[in-house]
């Protein structure tokens, strides 16, 4: 159980282009879902949090225009990198918190963003 | 600057060989959570370990959290290559569980 879908795994675009990245939860309902970031052989880096109805919470440093993040319904949260550029390249996971078990937080598979 | 900090960075080790990776804060720790990653892939729920002094296993992977609960150490014994890969400890210190931030990160990998 518990069950994080993240599409797609990979994209490649051209720069000036918007990508959405999409994180289901399958089997569980996420009222809040997180949004990393992850650079080559580098550890994951929280960009915001994912909250169902309202706005999303952004870490310093983290351009809420350039990453929009909607969590319309309680199994979907969906991270949007607007007029991307070469640097926007990088490795996205999603995340949710998971109330029963012991789980804690579960993570989608990741996505590999090329913006060439 | 980091707040969590991982130590070694990377390892390499002999298969059968037994390592530890270590996970160290300076505020106290309300949940360590401790996942593997493979380069390019999500992450693989370990342990979650909450209280002072406590300590988890499952297969040949050992965790625990320090009394002050400001560390955590990874023990894996008589390694094998499928243990090959990225550890982090990730740690909720609110203690509301509202986020989870990671550590460094230790690359492992196993010599046949």
């Amino acid at each position: 159980g518990a069950v994080v879908s993240q599409h797609p795994s990979r994209v490649i675009c051209k720069s000036g282009t918007s990508v959405k990245i999409e994180c289901r939860s399958l089997d569980f309902q996420a009222t809040t879902m997180f949004w990393y970031r992850q650079f080559p052989k580098k550890s994951l880096m929280l960009m915001a949090t994912s909250n169902e109805g309202s706005k999303a919470t952004y870490e310093q440093g983290v351009e809420k225009d350039k990453f929009l993040i909607n969590h319309a319904s309680l199994t979907l949260s969906t991270l949007t990198v607007t007029s991307a550029h070469p640097e926007d390249s990088s490795f996205y996971i999603c995340s949710a918190r998971v109330s029963q078990g012991n789980y804690g937080y579960t993570f989608g598979s990741g996505t590999r963003l090329t913006v060439v | 600057s980091q707040e969590l900090e991982q130590s070694p960075q990377s390892l390499i080790v002999q298969e059968g060989k037994n390592l530890t990776i270590n996970c160290t804060s300076s505020k106290t720790l309300y949940g360590l959570y401790w996942y593997k990653q493979k380069y390019g892939e999500g992450l693989i729920f370990l342990m979650m370990l909450q209280k002072g002094g406590e300590e988890k296993s499952h297969e040949k992977i050992t965790a625990k959290l320090d009394e002050k609960k400001q560390q955590s150490s990874l023990h894996i014994t008589a390694s094998q290559p499928s243990h090959a890969g990225i550890y982090l400890c990730g740690a909720d210190r609110t203690g509301t569980a509202s986020k989870l931030t990671f550590g460094t990160g230790t690359r492992l990998q196993v010599t046949l």
